[in-house]
């Protein structure tokens, strides 16, 4: 089983807010990665790191912001959320540096933005 | 980035039927990765190709690699309910060290 946990699950908020979605793993891995995720849809590519202050932006541009201050902690930020953003967020990580391995994700956090 | 695609983005079959999934890429993959993610659930990975013609099986899935590395597919025999979600193949090129996904197939698997 794997082990990253991502909170909140589900997020209900008003346009405006700020907003963290968590993300923390604890096997260790250097890669860490967060898509988005419409109902049925593709995994796009937003954010990823390669270890400890080292963020990078994906293939699909977004307002949110990343940090990796900690090897277990991959924290995604919206400073002022609108409806837009609605979507699912999905966190990963992954072993080793040099390839691409397998990717385990966490359950998601499902945000909501009226 | 990397372009793939994936065919079918839909298919329905009757429970016992076989089914297929089709991921292409107009360019040569160093490896390529399939993943099933369940109704409001998570990709789940299931298995990594690397090499040239690579076959590979888990139980009632067989996994496929092009001879030219730029296309995969996945086959299940035989589906069961159990078997329904979407599954995803995932690309890399290159010195790409992040992976590429696919738009899906949406398997739905009628009783």
């Amino acid at each position: 089983e794997a082990d990253i946990y991502q909170t909140p699950r589900y997020l209900v908020i008003g346009t405006g807010k700020k907003i963290t979605l968590e993300c923390s793993q604890t096997m260790g891995h250097d890669k860490m990665y967060w898509y988005q995720q419409d109902p049925g849809m593709e995994l796009h590519l937003i954010h990823y790191s390669y270890g400890v202050n080292s963020t990078e932006k994906g293939d699909l541009s977004s307002e949110s912001t990343v940090s990796r201050i900690r090897t277990e902690h991959f924290p995604l930020t919206l400073e002022s959320a609108r409806p837009s953003h609605t979507s699912q967020y999905l966190c990963a990580s992954s072993v080793g540096l040099a390839n691409t391995g397998e990717l385990f994700f966490g359950e998601g956090s499902r945000l909501t933005v009226l | 980035g990397q372009q793939v695609m994936q065919i079918p983005q839909y298919q329905h079959v009757q429970e016992g039927e076989d089914f297929t999934t089709y991921c292409n890429s107009s360019t040569t993959l160093s490896n390529i990765q399939w993943y099933k993610q369940r109704p409001g659930g998570h990709p789940v990975f299931l298995i990594q190709l690397v090499k040239s013609g690579e076959v590979k099986k888990q139980k009632r899935l067989t996994f496929q690699f092009g001879e030219a590395k730029k296309n995969s597919s996945l086959h299940i025999t035989a589906t069961q309910t159990t078997d329904v979600g979407t599954y995803f193949c995932a690309v890399a090129s290159g010195s790409a060290r992040q992976l590429t996904f696919g738009s899906g197939t949406q398997l739905t698997v009628l009783p």
